[in-house]
């Protein structure tokens, strides 16, 4: 059965300084990965996806993720946060139905001043 | 400006009590979901509909169940409630059951509480 694993539920970090939100993964064959973000009393917002090709994919508001295959991960960055980063992020993972995409438990971000 | 909405957004509701969560989208989305949150599990799948007339049960279905009598409203009916129904819940839809070609649109949530 498919997983994901954020073993980080809660990171505080300094604004400017950099992220890195951890993420693995089982899966039977190549899967479909997310990253998404919950801004508090929000729904989740989608950061960025993939499926195939470039290992390293760019997503909206200066996100990057790069998949290894070798660890199973998908690791989430930013180069240097903002205030406005702070919130909840979830990794998925899943085949092509969104009836079998798995949720991971969020990784809780603070960013401090 | 297009989305989903949901209602109420929170209740406390008497355990025992049958319960309706009420969710809207004005985009045509074909695919819509219930999920509820809950601290240390994530996101769990509690049904969806892939079209207007269809439902399928998710990984925690028992307690709820779901109609999707037209394409904008997917109701979610609690018919006796129990505490450990006490979660956020969050309505979402896509314009087509690929996860990856169809982005989910998520509402805000409905935070329910059961005593």
């Amino acid at each position: 059965a498919q997983s994901v694993t954020q073993p980080d539920i809660h990171i505080t970090v300094s604004e400017g300084a950099s992220l890195e939100l951890r993420c693995n993964y089982s899966y039977g064959a190549t899967p479909y990965l997310f990253w998404y973000v919950q801004s508090p009393g929000q729904g989740l917002q989608l950061l960025l996806k993939y499926f195939s090709g470039d290992t390293l994919v760019q997503g909206i508001k200066g996100f990057e993720a790069e998949f290894k295959r070798s660890q199973s991960s998908f690791n989430l960055r930013k180069p240097s946060v903002h205030w406005s980063d702070a919130a909840e992020y979830f990794c998925a993972v899943g085949p092509g139905g969104y009836q079998k995409v798995t949720f991971g438990i969020g990784t809780k971000l603070q960013v401090i001043p | 400006i297009a989305g989903i909405t949901q209602a109420p957004t929170s209740q406390i509701l008497a355990a025992g009590r049958r319960m309706t969560l009420r969710c809207t989208q004005d985009m045509r989305h074909n695919a819509m979901y219930w999920y509820r949150q809950d601290l240390g599990l994530g996101l769990r799948l509690i049904h969806y509909s892939n079209t207007a007339g269809t439902t399928g049960k998710g990984e925690v279905p028992d307690g709820y169940s779901v109609s999707r009598a037209n394409t904008d409203d997917f109701p979610l009916t609690l018919a006796s409630a129990v505490p450990s129904q006490t979660s956020v819940y969050f309505c979402a839809s896509s314009p087509g059951g690929n996860s990856y070609n169809s982005p989910l649109h998520f509402g805000n949530g409905t935070r329910l509480t059961v005593t």
